[in-house]
């Protein structure tokens, strides 16, 4: 069955860096887009951007150009979020999303979330 | 940015009756043969989880007591009979071009 399976919740102080990873199995991993997706402690969901699994070329939405990149470990099917220079705004849940569709794109499987706390 | 603006933010829906979900997108999210509306549903301490996918195709596994409807600005989810398992915030979200975006959320309680 398909699964995207992330890494475990993570505690980090402003100004450090975390990576967290995203594992996909059941299916062909480069051939659907994965996606990020934050959610702040009791808001809602906001896009990231996304990450063509099958070039490795990545799209940000405007507020996450800059401290954020993803990246692909697609021997082990495995996609990668990093934020650098933390902030106590950066605070949230943050999931991995595949894309499907042709043209007209969903998300149709969801990781289950890691939840990132910021504070010194 | 496509704005979605979802209504109301929370509603509260006796058992056995309708809730009613709108979802208003900022311009047109549709062409003559697709709608890029889609909406999901997403229970406490869980992730999203896909209910329709271009407006009114039910994704499989989903009960028949969700339907979705709408096209160009103006989309609707509806679920009929609600049960105490549809208890979440529902999300609707457009693909029509980078960003996607999500509206804001409405939160369904069941009396």
């Amino acid at each position: 069955q398909i699964q995207l399976v992330q890494s475990g919740p993570e505690l980090k102080k402003p100004g450090e860096t975390v990576k967290i990873s995203c594992k996909a199995s059941g299916y062909t991993f480069t051939n659907y887009g994965m996606n990020w997706v934050k959610q702040a402690p009791g808001k809602g969901l906001k896009w990231m951007g996304w990450i063509n699994t099958y070039t490795g070329e990545p799209t940000y939405a405007d507020d996450f150009k800059g401290r954020f990149a993803f990246s692909l470990e697609t021997s082990a099917s495995t996609a990668y979020l990093q934020i650098n220079n933390l902030k106590n705004e950066d605070m949230a849940t943050y999931f991995c999303a595949r894309r499907n569709g042709n043209y007209v794109y969903y998300f149709d499987y969801w990781g289950q979330g890691t939840t990132l706390t910021v504070s010194s | 940015d496509i704005v979605l603006t979802q209504s109301p933010a929370s509603l509260a829906v006796s058992l056995g009756q309708r809730a009613t979900i709108s979802c208003r997108a900022s311009q047109s999210v549709s062409t003559s043969s697709y709608s890029y509306m889609h909406w999901y549903q997403q229970k406490p301490g869980q992730p999203p989880k896909l209910l329709i996918k271009y407006a009114s195709n039910l994704e499989s596994g989903v009960p028949a007591r969700f339907s979705g409807s709408g096209s160009g600005t103006d989309f609707t989810l509806n679920i009929h009979p609600v049960e105490e398992e549809d208890t979440a915030t529902y999300y609707c979200q457009h693909s029509w071009e980078i960003p996607w975006t999500f509206g804001g959320g409405t939160k369904l309680e069941i009396k």
